[in-house]
């Protein structure tokens, strides 16, 4: 089984939809991360998380919010979906005890009409 | 602010050449590097991380080194194999912390049999 595991896979929602994308990891990690990727763009960090109680904003917040419920689970919400939020999303797990080597889920694509 | 530049865009080889992808960065004070395979539509695959006081790293047919005086990395593929077609990213944690990661745009590598 995968250690980094996201659902849904893929996602097609309309414009002003509440969605919520999932991500698990069995790796025992601290830190979990949530980056969005873009053609042309390359991928970037929206939120970061160094235990259940310490969320941080990462590069591009604005439009999501995160919740962190469990040291294994760190979700991502698109309160109210717009196009433009249309990408490929990946959560990524961390720890210092590798050397902060990041590891990636296989991705949620997601499309907002 | 971090920037990191991946040289070329694109590569195409034929199958059993050894090859170079080159990676740039503009702040040298990086706590690490890491090397990702990412191939279409999937997550990423880390390939190798190099830690700041490390010269180079090796797994199988790879090698990583890094230079951080001069800003640059290599990945050294050996043998290229066709399985080996993939865009590979390189990453730099940003600010001089160890977890928020900047990205190249990749290099696309097409390994023809």
């Amino acid at each position: 089984d995968a250690d980094v595991t996201q659902t849904p896979r893929n996602r097609i929602t309309k414009t002003g939809k509440r969605i919520m994308l999932e991500c698990s990891q069995t790796k025992g990690h601290d830190r979990m991360y949530w980056y969005r990727q873009d053609p042309g763009l390359g991928l970037r960090l929206i939120y970061y998380s160094f235990d259940v109680k310490d969320i941080n904003k990462g590069e591009i917040s604005d439009g999501y919010s995160v919740s962190r419920q469990a040291q294994a689970k760190f979700s991502l919400s698109l309160e109210s979906a717009i196009p433009n939020q249309t990408a490929l999303y990946f959560c990524a797990t961390s720890d210092p005890s590798q050397g902060y080597e990041q590891y990636f889920g296989p991705g949620t694509r997601l499309t907002v009409t | 602010k971090q920037e990191v530049t991946q040289i070329p865009a694109a590569l195409s080889v034929p199958e059993g050449e050894n090859l170079v992808l080159n990676c740039s960065f503009t702040d040298s004070a990086i706590y690490n590097l890491q090397w990702f395979r990412q191939d279409p539509g999937k997550g990423l695959t880390s390939l190798l991380l190099i830690q700041s006081s490390q010269r180079e790293q090796t797994s199988g047919r790879l090698n990583a080194s890094l230079d951080k005086s001069s800003g640059r990395s290599t990945l050294y593929i050996a043998a290229s194999q066709p399985g080996d077609s993939a865009t590979y990213l390189c990453a730099v944690p940003s600010g001089g912390s160890n977890y928020k990661l900047t990205f190249g745009k990749g290099t696309l590598l097409t390994v023809n049999p």
